[in-house]
């Protein structure tokens, strides 16, 4: 999507934790949902957030600040099954009515 | 388990032939059901939104005769990519709404198009 911006890729080694960050524009905004996806193969739900604030889901915790438009998925205890292609995505009423818009992922590589 | 299944997982096809990919919701209707294509190492774009019972809606710069999308029943939504062209291989994702404002897309394991 042309108005989501992520970071082209990182890096990172095991045990860590790192940071994603994604900015956006919308007229009708409406979500903001994280996913995974692994090369080849479908994208699967982390988190989601619609209000301002910190969502945890175990390892994963998600970011929202509706004002500044920005959004970050914090990953914490890195294994090397976490390198693989993490979309930021949107739901805009007023582009794509129900549907995600997709920025173009951020690629994170795991290292020991 | 999986929520929705898509068909064929891969498939390889000659140039000027038609293909057409199923998109099936398991244990729910759905109403409503999103095409997505995504080529390596690029974002999901949407395609199309599909919608049971009337005509789908296309994105902008999506050719709606070359990508024929019908939704005739709560839980099958098919797109047929016609006269097949090798610029049109690609990643083909099918994704299914569940209800609420709030839920978050349901992804088909997608299909990887080939034409040679």
């Amino acid at each position: 999507g042309q108005n989501i911006d992520q970071p082209t890729e990182m890096t990172a080694t095991e045990g860590a934790i790192v940071q994603i960050n994604c900015t956006y524009q919308t007229s009708g905004f409406n979500g903001l949902f994280w996913y995974q996806q692994h090369a080849g193969e479908a994208p699967t739900f982390l988190s989601y957030n619609v209000l301002d604030g910190l969502e945890e889901k175990g390892r994963f915790s998600s970011f929202l600040s509706r004002s500044k438009g920005y959004s970050y998925l914090l990953l914490k205890e890195l294994q090397m099954k976490d390198s693989a292609s993490y979309l930021c995505a949107v739901r805009d009423w007023a582009q794509a009515g129900t549907a995600l818009i997709f920025g173009k992922g951020t690629t994170l590589s795991v290292s020991s | 388990g999986a929520v929705v299944s898509q068909h064929p997982s891969w498939v390889i096809c000659k140039s000027g032939t038609s293909v057409k990919i199923e998109c099936r919701s398991l244990d729910f209707q759905a109403t409503t059901m999103f095409w997505y294509r995504q080529f390596p190492k690029q974002s999901l774009m949407l395609m199309a939104t599909s919608n049971e019972g009337s005509k789908a809606t296309y994105e902008q710069g999506v050719e709606k005769d070359k990508f024929l999308i019908n939704h005739a029943s709560l839980t099958l939504s098919t797109l047929t990519v016609t006269s097949a062209h090798p610029e049109d291989s690609s990643f083909y994702i099918c994704s299914v709404e569940t209800g609420t404002d709030n839920s978050p897309l349901h992804f088909g394991n997608g299909t990887r198009l080939t034409v040679t």
